[in-house]
């Protein structure tokens, strides 16, 4: 099982919007609706941001929303702010009741 | 509050056995409402689920390290434990124990990590 591809990098300037892309295949993110996102500061544990594709835990700003496409997730920010600068990584289930993470991609605030 | 912290040796040899522990305070690992699984990070792979544990007992790995992964809990405890065998430089990784909702790739709290280093 390879990991789900995202991009490296994204940046983009205070209050505007960026979407991070996470691409598998048919047999985990384009055949369940079971995407999370996560968000990791440095030195920290991942923190749970999006479930099951566009699903915010309590807390979580609704700057953050979810969706899917076909075998591609996407993950955006609207509003950026500073404290957003961080590492993001999405995840999704598997058919074979398995979990796989994507590469993780570091967002830039300019 | 619910807390999960991981601990065990920082250092361990190559061919030798890696062994952790999370212990879960603020919930019982038997209580039904959530599996537990084991997620580890490195430089070389990111993010890599390890396996889990369902409340039953019973559990479920990643087929990349099925051969050599054993995942249990100690209900008396309330800690799950991590046996990894025949560690290898590529097994150094931060190690994290993380509650898992469903199983299906919700992981809604997690420890601080344990870095492991295999040298």
């Amino acid at each position: 099982q390879s990991a789900l591809t995202q991009p490296a990098s994204v940046s983009g300037s205070p209050g505007q919007s960026i979407t991070i892309s996470c691409t598998g295949t048919s047999s985990d993110i384009g055949g369940y609706k079971y995407v999370s996102w996560y968000q990791q500061d440095p030195g920290k544990a991942p923190k749970l941001m999006i479930f099951d594709v566009d699903n915010r835990p309590s807390g979580v700003s609704n700057r953050f929303s979810g969706s899917k496409s076909g075998n591609t997730a996407s993950l955006t920010i609207s509003g950026l702010q500073a404290e957003d600068e961080s590492h993001y990584y999405c995840s999704s289930f598997t058919s074979s009741n398995t979990v796989l993470f994507g590469g993780g991609t570091k967002l830039t605030i300019l | 509050q619910v807390q999960l912290q991981e601990s065990g040796p920082g250092l361990v040899k190559p061919s030798q056995t890696l062994s952790l522990v999370c212990t879960v305070s603020g919930d019982s690992i038997s209580s039904g409402r959530y599996f537990w699984s084991w997620i580890r990070q490195s430089a070389d792979k990111g993010l890599e689920w390890i396996g889990r544990l369902y409340s039953s007992g019973s559990t479920h790995y990643n087929p990349s390290l099925m051969s050599r992964v054993t995942i249990s809990g100690d209900t008396s405890k309330n800690q799950i434990s991590l046996r990894l065998t025949s560690v290898t430089a590529a097994d150094t990784a931060m190690y994290y124990c993380a509650r898992d909702w469903g199983g299906t790739s919700i992981f809604d709290l997690w420890g601080q990590g344990t870095l492991v280093t295999v040298s």
